[in-house]
């Protein structure tokens, strides 16, 4: 099993909808996990971090399930401007804080 | 604070020319990163840095070389371009601190066509 996998999409949802896409990763002993959001022709920017079983930020909600190893990201009333590809990062098997290992991301496209 | 930047933001070389990508941060990081991402593969990592001086292989080493001489700049050289390398290549810092290492801060990106 790859480190991370995330599913390319892309998820194509009407504005107002809510969306949820997971990210399966290969280290049980994984803690900690990270969103990030990439805009078209643009960098990455951290969107979430959470450190436990999961975290909440106005209409963004990630979760964690231990059992399956994945992580989801929750987005609630879509809006135009979440329009970006959604990368997840998860600690590697080696340890090593200095190599990051970034998911293929999952595109969203919010339709008017 | 400029946060992290990049120079040039768009470049067109030859193959078998030479060029260095600059990236500096003014956040005081002390790890930086140079990542290259292309289509359907992701973010994949180049060379990294955990301080001043040193420098390590990542993901995709092959073909290029770093140096970190200060704190605040991590350089990219392509020696002799391929057009395999026509890429995005990112830039990126993070505290050293532990988790924070995945708490990454991006530069805007250079991208590069090697014909």
């Amino acid at each position: 099993r790859k480190e991370v996998e995330q599913d390319p999409g892309p998820f194509n949802v009407p504005e107002g909808a809510t969306v949820a896409f997971n990210c399966t990763y290969s280290n049980s002993a994984s803690q900690s996990f990270f969103w990030y959001r990439q805009d078209c022709r643009k960098e990455p920017k951290l969107l979430m971090s959470v450190y436990s079983s999961g975290n909440e930020d106005g209409r963004f909600t990630a979760q964690l399930n231990r059992a399956s190893q994945y992580i989801s990201l929750l987005i609630r009333d879509s809006k135009l401007s979440d329009s970006a590809t959604y990368l997840c990062v998860v600690p590697p098997n080696s340890g090593g804080y200095q190599k990051v290992t970034f998911g293929i991301g999952t595109k969203l496209q919010v339709i008017p | 604070n400029a946060g992290v930047t990049q120079t040039p933001k768009f470049r067109v070389l030859k193959t078998g020319q030479s060029m260095t990508l600059l990236c500096a941060q003014d956040m005081n990081h002390e790890y930086m990163y140079w990542y290259r991402q292309d289509p359907g593969m992701g973010l994949r990592l180049i060379h990294y840095s955990v301080g001043e001086g040193t420098t390590a292989k990542g993901e995709v080493p092959d073909g290029y070389n770093v140096s970190r001489l200060k704190k605040q700049n991590f350089l990219l050289g392509l020696e002799s371009a391929a057009p395999s390398q026509t890429s995005v290549y990112f830039c990126a810092s993070s505290f050293r601190q532990a988790l924070s290492s995945y708490e990454q801060y991006f530069g805007p990106g250079t991208r590069l066509t090697v014909t």
